[in-house]
């Protein structure tokens, strides 16, 4: 996953919000992803932008999407201990495969 | 909304033995599946990309004769470990994709295999 680059570790105040941060180098990914994996499970689509646009509200998640800097961020509001995850950036070069960041490790302190 | 089936779970098995590992898009035709292996505490890597009716493609540094993608119909793609050795010990995750061009990649929940 060198193309795409998180922090690796985060923690967090039960309530306050989580802001992870990533950066990509493709372009040409029409859509770009967060994903959620929990111990020993798979991956979990959170959510996904399209390219063209700059911000996606999705319940308590927010996406941010600055193209010119190819940086995208997700906030998530009000954090929970079940929010307690790795999150995965991803995008998709040629929309083809995904290439994933190193994850981060959200820790969600009481 | 989409699903996919990973099995098994876990799974032991001793070394020089082979491991089949099944993924099953369970309410779609997955025109491509992706296998990954994952590391502890590590990210996603690729390992091959199977179409259905054609041969995998490897990703560099995957042994494809080690590592056996069959993908015979649109629902199902296995993954076969061939004489395994411990250092194949690792989570390995399937991923399904319905439509090029859409934003669907479905995981499956992973296997996770132990070679003793």
């Amino acid at each position: 996953g060198e193309d795409v680059e998180q922090s690796l570790f985060l923690s967090v105040r039960e309530g306050d919000s989580s802001v992870i941060n990533c950066t990509y180098t493709d372009s040409s990914s029409t859509y770009l992803y967060w994903y959620k994996q929990e111990p020993g499970a798979g991956l979990q689509l959170l959510t996904y932008i399209f390219s063209n646009m700059d911000m996606k509200q999705d319940q308590r998640l927010t996406v941010l999407l600055n193209k010119k800097d190819k940086h995208l961020s997700l906030r998530i509001a009000d954090t929970q201990t079940g929010d307690s995850a790795i999150y995965f950036c991803a995008e998709s070069p040629n929309d083809y495969k995904l290439s994933f960041g190193a994850g981060t490790t959200v820790t969600v302190r009481a | 909304g989409a699903v996919v089936s990973q099995h098994p779970s876990w799974v032991i098995c001793k070394s020089g033995t082979s491991v089949k590992i099944e993924c099953r898009s369970l309410d779609f035709q997955a025109t491509t599946m992706f296998w990954y292996r994952q590391f502890p505490k590590q990210s996603l890597m690729l390992m091959a990309t199977s179409n259905e009716g054609s041969k995998a493609t490897y990703e560099q540094g995957v042994e494809k004769d080690k590592f056996l993608i069959n993908h015979a119909s649109l629902t199902l793609s296995t993954l076969t470990v061939t004489s395994a050795h411990p250092e194949d010990s690792s989570f390995y995750i399937c991923s399904a994709r319905e439509l090029q061009g859409s934003y669907g990649y479905t995981f499956g929940s992973g296997t996770r295999l132990t070679v003793v």
